[in-house]
């Protein structure tokens, strides 16, 4: 199966200030049609998680443009350009190229 | 806007079978992949197994074949079944849907349910 392997695993940031988490994978999540199969998702403290970005860096409806994903092969990146006081919990990239979908151990960030 | 509620037991006894229940309102479960997901308390998440009207499912193996996943169209409705349980099942387990398009995310999810395997 496909290792993900996110850092930071813990991230203070200061509002207003942007944010940035990597993910790399074991094997390339680039597909034949070139797209990236990699999704960001946001678990906030006592919800489910909620889905981000999908295919590496589309937005899902409603997330706010702060929130951008970059990155193709094994290298991803998730920024927020400002961070604001709702965006604090648990941040996960997932894999989508090949079952079994796996995540990565997730990057706490937190409020200074 | 879709919504997904888990149902079942919040007590299961070492060597049974883990049952669960996910409950689709304000749309159809047809056409869409459907999966279960979990996360032991203070850990990350994992993917446990999916499903599409079709009938195709597909599991994690690392589950070693413990795992049932179905679905009813009839009650919009689809299950989990997981057999053989220790400690280790222990878990929040989320019922998501899968969106219809790209990496086939998942774009809707339950607010999970805990389930503790305890005698």
């Amino acid at each position: 199966e496909i290792v993900m392997t996110q850092s930071p695993l813990s991230l203070p940031v200061t509002p207003g200030e942007p944010a940035s988490i990597s993910c790399r994978s074991s094997q390339s999540l680039q597909s034949s049609n070139g797209n990236n199969y990699l999704d960001w998702y946001l678990q906030k403290p006592g919800q489910s998680p909620q889905l981000l970005i999908y295919l590496g860096s589309t937005r899902a409806s409603g997330v706010p443009d702060r929130f951008s994903g970059s990155g193709s092969g094994t290298d991803f990146t998730l920024k927020i350009s400002r961070v604001e006081a709702e965006d604090v919990g648990l941040y996960y990239c997932m894999q989508a190229v090949q079952e079994p979908r796996t995540f990565g151990q997730g990057t706490r960030v937190e409020i200074k | 806007q879709v919504q997904l509620q888990e149902s079942g037991p919040g007590l299961v006894n070492p060597s049974e079978t883990l049952s669960l229940t996910c409950t689709v309102s304000g749309g159809s479960i047809s056409g869409y992949y459907w999966s279960w997901v979990r996360q032991p308390p203070g850990k990350g998440l994992e993917w446990i197994a999916w499903i599409h009207d079709s009938g195709r499912t597909k599991y994690n193996p690392s589950l070693n074949g413990r795992v049932t996943i179905l679905l009813d169209t009839s009650k919009n409705q689809f299950s989990l079944k997981l057999s053989s349980v220790t400690a280790a099942d222990t878990a929040v387990y989320y019922c998501a849907r899968h969106f219809s398009g790209g990496t086939y995310p998942l774009d809707s999810w339950g607010q999970g349910t805990l389930v503790s395997v305890s005698s």
